[in-house]
């Protein structure tokens, strides 16, 4: 069964410091490997896609990594900011459809002052 | 570039009614829009998949009876939902996957969402 499993459920961390969010998949065959920001309210909003071959991916203060053998990622967010507020999302995709994949449950990161 | 919109951005309507959700991807050719169903502190469900000028592909369990989906345009997919329940109150999301947009490169195999309908059935 596809899965994608994301941890933790919840984070809050003080504004500045920095975070890693860890996400585990069952997914295959293994086509990418996106990660998504969510505002509350909103829709979600693509931060890093990575295929089999790439193992880091970075936009700004967020990087994201892939073992492709391990089937982990993390996402990793430097200096972090209050609007970094969001649930993460993971999502893997299936090779051959792009129209498969498959979410994680996201986590729930706030910021602090 | 790569920017979807939907309307209404949030509804209220009585039980029994239908509602009618936009998606438009405003820069990019769409030929495939996925529409989403999301409940609180869930994460997105996979309702339905629209192919432009054909029919949409269900997910088990989603009634397409009850959520009419139409792909009319490149650009344009529409959500109903007929005959509205309390249960229906969600937050539905689509989503585009672009085809192409002359000057802007584009990554592949991405989904392009749209900021989501607040629907509340009373």
């Amino acid at each position: 069964k596809n899965q994608v499993e994301q941890s933790p459920q919840s984070l809050i961390i003080l504004e500045g410091k920095n975070c890693t969010l860890q996400c585990n998949y069952t997914v295959s065959p293994f086509s990418n490997l996106r990660w998504y920001k969510q505002d509350t309210g909103r829709g979600p909003v693509s931060l890093t896609i990575m295929t089999f071959s790439e193992n880091t991916k970075s936009n700004g203060r967020y990087t994201a990594t892939l073992d492709a053998d391990t089937k982990q990622s993390s996402l990793h967010i430097t200096a972090s900011q209050l609007s970094d507020s969001a649930s993460y999302i993971c999502v893997v995709g299936h090779t051959g459809g792009y129209q498969k994949v498959t979410f994680g449950t996201g986590t729930k990161l706030q910021v602090i002052p | 570039g790569a920017v979807v919109s939907q309307h209404p951005s949030w509804v209220i309507c009585k039980s029994g009614t239908s509602v009618k959700i936009e998606c438009r991807s405003l820069d990019f050719q769409a030929t495939t829009m996925f529409w989403y169903r999301q409940f609180p502190k869930q994460s997105l469900m996979l309702m339905a998949t629209s192919n432009e000028g054909s029919k949409a592909t269900y997910e088990q369990g989603v009634e397409k009876d009850k959520f009419l989906i139409n792909h009319a345009s490149l650009t344009l997919s529409t959500l109903t939902v007929t005959s509205a329940h309390p249960e229906d109150s969600s937050f539905y999301i689509c989503s585009a996957r672009a085809y192409g947009l002359a000057g802007v490169r584009l990554a592949t195999d991405t989904q392009y969402f749209g900021p989501g309908t607040r629907l509340t059935v009373l």
